[in-house]
């Protein structure tokens, strides 16, 4: 089945620097990748999918990207503040047996931003 | 729109008791649920996806008996963790996505159970 992998589990970074996160994933049929936010103790929040007929897409200071032959997919915070500090995950999507796509999660990284 | 609750928010039971947790979706069909298990300081963990009138689909390594799933609706779907034990201690979200909707999940607010 799908398997995610997620780089680098800590980061920390100083507020006002960009913040990378890279992703891989094994099932090339996957053809969706979210990626999610969630704070302690509360529910993943969406900030930002790529489909995988897109190679980029931005969304203020959010950017990801897809390599598809790599299988590779990364996101981009510029500009990080405090308030990103969290637990940010990575999915890809494959359609299941079922018919029903399902979400394979990446292990997480904890981002912190210092002031 | 796509709102997801959970209900309860936390529960604390006793080990060999049962616990029912409900998924709703509030303003939107949901045709497909998904039950996660998180840890602490762990991913979530797909456990089983449910079809509205149709058995779960229970990942590799989950207990089918343990964990009953019952989707009865197109807002509402329960989980049971049955005979609790500790080690079933864990924080449990819920996930749906739209009736017609491609790949978007909308989760729910997650239940922290605690099995003493």
């Amino acid at each position: 089945g799908e398997n995610v992998e997620q780089h680098p589990s800590t980061l920390s970074v100083q507020e006002g620097d960009s913040a990378v996160i890279k992703c891989t994933y094994s099932d090339s049929a996957s053809n969706y990748f979210p990626w999610y936010k969630q704070e302690l103790g509360k529910r993943p929040q969406l900030i930002i999918d790529i489909r995988s007929n897109v190679g980029e897409k931005k969304d203020q200071r959010i950017a990801v990207t897809l390599n598809k032959t790599a299988k590779h997919f990364s996101l981009h915070i510029t500009e990080t503040q405090p308030e990103d500090s969290a637990v940010y995950f990575c999915a890809a999507s494959m359609l299941a047996v079922s018919g029903t796509d399902k979400l394979i999660f990446g292990t997480g990284t904890r981002l912190q931003v210092f002031p | 729109g796509a709102v997801v609750s959970q209900h309860p928010s936390w529960v604390i039971c006793k080990s060999g008791t049962s616990v029912k947790i409900e998924c709703r979706s509030l303003d939107f069909q949901a045709t497909t649920m998904f039950w996660y298990r998180q840890f602490p300081k762990q991913s979530l963990m797909l456990m089983a996806t449910s079809n509205e009138g149709s058995k779960a689909t229970y990942e590799q390594g989950v207990e089918k008996d343990k964990f009953l799933i019952n989707h009865a609706s197109l807002t509402l779907s329960t989980l049971t963790v049955t005979s609790a034990h500790p080690e079933d201690s864990s924080f449990y979200i819920c996930s749906a996505t739209r009736a017609g909707g491609p790949h978007e999940q909308y989760f729910g607010p997650g239940t922290r159970l605690t099995v003493t």
